[in-house]
């Protein structure tokens, strides 16, 4: 979607290390997510922002930091990547309340070696 | 909290034919109530959603969905599917009690007979 970019799309790392990946949106909206897609898992919430600097955990957020310094930039960090984190993270914005749904980034595949 | 269910985790349809996807949700209030579509290697794109009003709602390609509460379901029809619309399909909640957070459900892999 033209409005949300994530960065980068591929990656691979090895265990141990720190990973950084950006989602970056244009349309200034409040709320931004982080979520994780697994096989049979669906996708699962790790961080979310309704703000910047105003962030809070989801339900698979051990291992994962997030920081929001720009309304436009949502950040999550791997402090120190493991093989379980190996997955597609989808980065999502919303303008408002529960009802007006997600817009999806293309997402970022990570392979942790 | 709030979960959802798609039960089927695969279905394979002929072309032409028609689609029902189950989606079935656990939530006290009023929910929120979404589909969305994943073609591979894409990210999710908006297919319709139900907050209120006509419990029958439209969406784009042709899909719609019917909320019955009774039954805690959400489940997206389609009355003749095209091999386009082979792809994974996913089922969320949402409500303003839990916060502006969806939930999903673990997915729907349809495959298209020709």
């Amino acid at each position: 979607d033209a409005g949300i970019t994530q960065s980068p799309r591929h990656k691979v790392t090895e265990t141990g290390t720190p990973v950084t990946l950006r989602c970056h949106q244009t349309e200034n909206h409040r709320y931004m997510y982080w979520y994780r897609q697994d096989p049979g898992h669906g996708l699962r919430l790790i961080h979310y922002s309704y703000g910047v600097k105003d962030t809070d955990k989801g339900e698979v957020s051990d291992g994962y930091s997030v920081s929001r310094s720009k309304t436009e930039d949502f950040l999550l960090t791997l402090e120190s990547a493991t093989s379980s984190q190996t997955s597609v993270y989808f980065c999502a914005i919303s303008e408002g309340t529960a009802n007006y749904g997600y817009t999806f980034g293309s997402g970022t595949r990570l392979t942790v070696v | 909290a709030q979960s959802v269910t798609q039960p089927d985790i695969h279905i394979t349809v002929s072309e032409g034919a028609s689609l029902e996807l189950r989606c079935n949700y656990s939530y006290g209030a009023t929910p929120y109530l979404f589909w969305y579509v994943q073609s591979p290697g894409q990210g999710l794109q908006l297919l319709l959603k139900y907050f209120s009003g006509d419990t029958l709602v439209q969406g784009i390609k042709g899909f719609e969905a019917e909320f019955k509460r009774s039954q805690s379901s959400f489940n997206l029809r389609k009355p003749s599917v095209h091999w386009s619309d082979a792809a994974e399909y996913f089922c969320a909640v949402g409500s303003l009690e839990y916060g502006n957070k969806l939930v999903f459900g673990a997915g729907t892999i349809l495959r298209v007979k020709s």
